[in-house]
């Protein structure tokens, strides 16, 4: 069975510090990982992915998330945090082996930015 | 959001009414999925389409149903069977699994259901 945890459900961080959201994953075989942002009351919008090769992947708005396959964990990190950043936050994965397409999404992690 | 349209944004019904959200797409993408979003549940799929007249029932499917007679048009009808159709659905697109690559969905804005 696939699946995805998302074990904090909110992070608090100060604009300026570093944060990180956390991700772990269960599948069989070698995953593919995604992490997708939302605004209040808007659909998701595509952060980065991690299909193969480096393991650190960089995406959109000056996020990145590295891929450890033995801790089986794919967190979101950013150096630097903004207040814009608050937003809720979801980890996705799918099964290497999958040909079906679907994702397995995490519970979301509802990241907050003080000022 | 862009490419993928959901109408409308806001909709009230009374219990026992049947009701259909629409989504479009102008991805020229092959499948398309509808979720559900409840807070602290995060998404749970109801059904998804590879192709036009094709569809798989996801992991809540009881008390929905869907169509796929247009590759750009996945409406989904939410039943008087769905228990608990209050919710936040969210409709999505990938290009598809024929292609080698592996494709991230993309989604729509979303249509908040209320039930009364």
């Amino acid at each position: 069975a696939q699946s995805v945890a998302q074990p904090e459900d909110q992070v608090n961080v100060a604009e300026g510090n570093p944060l990180t959201v956390k991700c772990t994953y269960s599948v069989s075989g070698n995953p593919y990982l995604f992490w997708y942002v939302q605004y209040p009351n808007r659909g998701l919008q595509f952060l980065l992915k991690y299909i193969t090769g480096d393991n650190l992947v960089k995406g959109s708005y000056g996020f990145e998330a590295e891929f450890n396959k033995s801790q089986t964990s794919f967190h979101l990190k950013k150096p630097s945090a903004l207040v814009s950043d608050s937003a809720l936050y979801f980890c996705a994965v799918r099964g290497r082996g999958s040909t079906l397409g679907r994702l397995y999404f995490g519970r979301g992690t509802q990241l907050t930015v003080w000022p | 959001d862009g490419g993928i349209t959901q109408s409308p944004k806001y909709l009230f019904r009374k219990e026992g009414q049947n009701v259909t959200l629409s989504c479009e797409q102008n991805l020229n993408h092959d499948a398309m999925y509808w979720y559900r979003q409840d807070p602290g549940q995060g998404l749970r799929l109801i059904y998804y389409s590879q192709i036009v007249n094709d569809f798989q029932k996801g992991d809540i499917a009881e008390g929905y149903s869907v169509s796929r007679e247009k590759k750009e048009s996945f409406p989904l009808t939410v039943t008087s069977a769905q228990k608990n159709p209050t919710a936040f659905y969210l409709c999505a697109s990938s290009p598809g699994t024929r292609f080698a690559q592996v494709d991230e969905q993309y989604f729509g804005p979303g249509t908040r259901l209320t039930v009364t």
